[in-house]
């Protein structure tokens, strides 16, 4: 059980654009960053959105993050096959003391 | 550009002490917080713990009693010592950079290292 609760699957087809949800509470999104990661197959996480809505340089400008009240949203516009891969959201826990991560979103490009 | 790689054996069995190392090529230590996260097969991603350049730590509370994370900042290298292993800490090891402009973020991640721990 994850303390960050995103959906375990979205799907849409090529060009079109898809949002993964990230639920928290006051203790973490309500209160902190969010950051988000994307996980292609067998490969190490990469980090896409940081402070909420802040792309890393040399992050395609299609990924953009959003967040309000205590959740959060990473959106990716004209989908692409190169895009399946698995998504996290993270956020700092004040009362874990501590970074906690969503269960992942496994994205499927039709 | 820096770059991060972990090491370390790929079993252990269970009860004995897991240790990995992580070094950090193009760049120090200095000035950031070094992070160990782990990926159970086929499931989500698990934060260990963080060390400061300075050796100040921070673990998970349900690693409390079992973690050591270090620094080395000559070898500029970080390392994760996990002991009384079970099948339970099979996984995939992380070591990754916290972002230095979101120290909640982790910027900098290493490839992973398999860790099975099986008799």
């Amino acid at each position: 059980q994850s303390v960050l609760t995103q959906p375990p699957s979205v799907s849409e087809v090529p060009r079109q654009r898809v949002t993964i949800s990230c639920s928290g509470s006051s203790s973490n999104i309500g209160n902190n960053a969010v950051s988000w990661y994307q996980q292609l197959p067998g490969k190490a996480p990469k980090l896409l959105i940081y402070y909420d809505d802040l792309l890393p340089s040399g992050v395609s400008g299609r990924f953009s993050g959003s967040k309000s009240g205590t959740s959060a949203s990473l959106a990716i516009s004209g989908l692409q096959s190169e895009d399946e891969a698995d998504y996290y959201c993270a956020a700092w826990d004040d009362s874990l003391n501590g970074p906690v991560f969503g269960g992942g979103t496994k994205l499927t490009v039709l | 550009q820096v770059q991060l790689q972990e090491s370390g054996p790929g079993m252990a069995k269970p009860s004995e002490t897991l240790s990995l190392t992580c070094t950090v090529s193009g760049g120090s230590t200095s000035d950031y917080y070094w992070s160990w996260i782990r990926q159970p097969p086929g499931k989500g991603l698990e934060w260990i713990g963080y060390v400061f350049d300075s050796g100040i730590t921070n673990y998970k509370s349900s690693f409390k009693s079992r973690v050591t994370i270090s620094v080395d900042t000559s070898k500029i290298q970080f390392s994760l010592r996990l002991t009384s292993v079970t099948a339970a800490d099979t996984a995939v090891y992380y070591c990754a950079r916290h972002s230095g402009e979101d120290r909640h973020a982790f910027d900098i991640w290493g490839q992973g290292t398999m860790v099975n721990v099986s008799s």
